[in-house]
């Protein structure tokens, strides 16, 4: 199956740095990748919607001056949490396709974001 | 109301059971339906993907629907422990990949040996 590659799978950062995590399609190429952010014993929520090569479309409550992304390529998308807080401190994992139908959809492996 | 409800659980059964995970949707709407694994600190893996009422069946895994009721079920045979995991449903509108999916909150399974 398709492959998707998130890096770093865990980051321990002090309060107000920036943060930036990385999504990668191995295998196939992505138009659209998502963001979701997961608290413990919660379900995911979407943040974002990335297109390549355009603006993400973010969800609502979602800040988008705090979570930038990028999605400059149709393999890599970023998602960078900037001047980060603990309330920050989640799990974000992200979402992409090879196609057109949500049967092929394929998750990042995630990464925990703890900020002391 | 939440437009998906899964019971958190935990759900602990001995190896060999059968366990059955459920799910209530209030969006009548929804018209595909799917179950995630997810391990701990993982990203969650597509189980099962059905878009009809019914059943379908995969393995030890068979995906129950009745959009009559607006409920979903996943069951699965002679659990192992390496099923011992977080399973959530998730349904959406469209078969787009841009579709939203809606998740719910995921049932912690753990099988015991």
């Amino acid at each position: 199956g398709a492959v998707v590659s998130q890096h770093p799978s865990w980051v321990i950062c002090k309060s107000g740095t920036s943060v930036k995590i990385e999504c990668r399609s191995l295998d196939f190429q992505a138009t659209t990748m998502f963001w979701y952010r997961q608290f413990p014993k919660q379900s995911l929520m979407l943040m974002a919607t990335s297109n390549e090569g355009s603006k993400a479309t973010y969800e609502q409550g979602v800040e988008k001056d705090k979570f930038l992304i990028n999605h400059a390529s149709l393999t890599l998308s970023t998602l960078t949490v900037t001047s980060a807080h603990p309330e920050d401190s989640s799990f974000y994992i992200c979402r992409a396709a090879p196609g057109t139908v949500n049967e092929k959809l394929f998750f990042g492996s995630g990464t925990q974001l703890s900020v002391l | 109301q939440k437009e998906v409800e899964q019971d958190p659980g935990p759900l602990s059964v001995p190896e060999g059971a059968i366990v059955s995970l459920n799910c209530t949707y209030s969006n009548s709407a929804f018209q595909y339906f799917m179950w995630y694994r997810q391990y701990s600190r993982k990203g969650p893996e597509l189980l099962m993907y059905t878009y009809s009422s019914g059943n379908k069946e995969d393995g030890r895994f068979t995906a129950q629907v009745d959009k009559s009721s607006k409920y979903i079920s996943l069951f699965i045979r002679d659990s192992q422990p390496s099923d011992s995991a977080t399973y959530l449903c998730a349904m959406s509108v469209s078969s787009s990949n841009t579709g939203k999916l809606i998740f719910g909150q995921g049932t912690t399974l753990q099988v015991k040996p």
